[in-house]
């Protein structure tokens, strides 16, 4: 199972864009990367997905490059709301693979 | 739509006691997780159900025993908590014809003094 490195913690101010990379060296060829966010108090949830190239959804942007063995995590204009703990994440597309694997994520401060 | 629903929200328990921890999905998927997060950590896999009738130890087990009672519902049970079981508790569910999204509860958060 791939399991995945993230920076502890980032800084940011409001209206920066704000760039979190996640290595996988390990990473199989049938898994997928995926990215959830989690507020205090609450459950991780999706938000972004992808499996090579780059891809963008209302909320953020995906970029992996060729080798796949990292991705980056891409938010435009951060918000105060936008501080949260994002998990990096990587499994098999579909199936029934059970277990998958949380790394520690990057808590991400979002300052006025 | 509920989603994943966790009951209890919160719960204090006695060193030695049991209890029983529920979830249950309305969205018709076939696999289960439960993780346990503790202050300034990630999740950590406990247990979890590929499909109805099966389920596998994840990377901390010990302490736990889970069922699955049907495909909506997988239960996770402390026979005998120790205070190094006091988390956050989530449940998660994926379905098996989308990519490997998971959608979580809310939590139960569990003190064992």
């Amino acid at each position: 199972l791939a399991k995945t490195t993230q920076p502890i913690s980032m800084d940011s101010y409001e209206g920066q864009e704000v760039n979190i990379t996640c290595s996988h060296n390990n990473i199989a060829t049938n898994d997928y990367i995926t990215w959830y966010q989690q507020f205090p108090s609450q459950g991780p949830r999706f938000i972004i997905q992808g499996y090579k190239t780059k891809v963008t959804n209302e909320v953020a942007s995906l970029f992996i490059p060729a080798d796949r063995k990292s991705s980056t995590l891409s938010l435009p204009r951060v918000s105060l709301s936008d501080t949260a703990v994002y998990y990096c994440l990587v499994g098999a597309y579909g199936g029934s693979q059970g277990n998958l694997i949380f790394g520690k994520g990057t808590k991400l401060s979002v300052k006025p | 739509n509920a989603g994943v629903t966790q009951t209890p929200k919160f719960q204090v328990l006695k060193t030695g006691q049991s209890m029983t921890l529920q979830c249950a999905q309305d969205m018709n998927h076939n696999s289960m997780y439960w993780y346990r997060q503790d202050p300034g950590m990630g999740l950590r896999l406990i247990y979890y159900s590929a499909s109805e009738g099966t389920t596998d130890k994840g990377e901390v087990p010990n302490g736990y025993n889970v069922s699955r009672l049907n495909k909506r519902e997988f239960s996770l049970r402390l026979e005998s908590a120790a205070p190094s079981q006091t988390s956050v508790y989530f449940c998660a569910s994926r379905g098996l014809n989308r990519e490997n999204i998971q959608y979580f509860g809310a939590g139960t958060r569990l003190s064992v003094l």
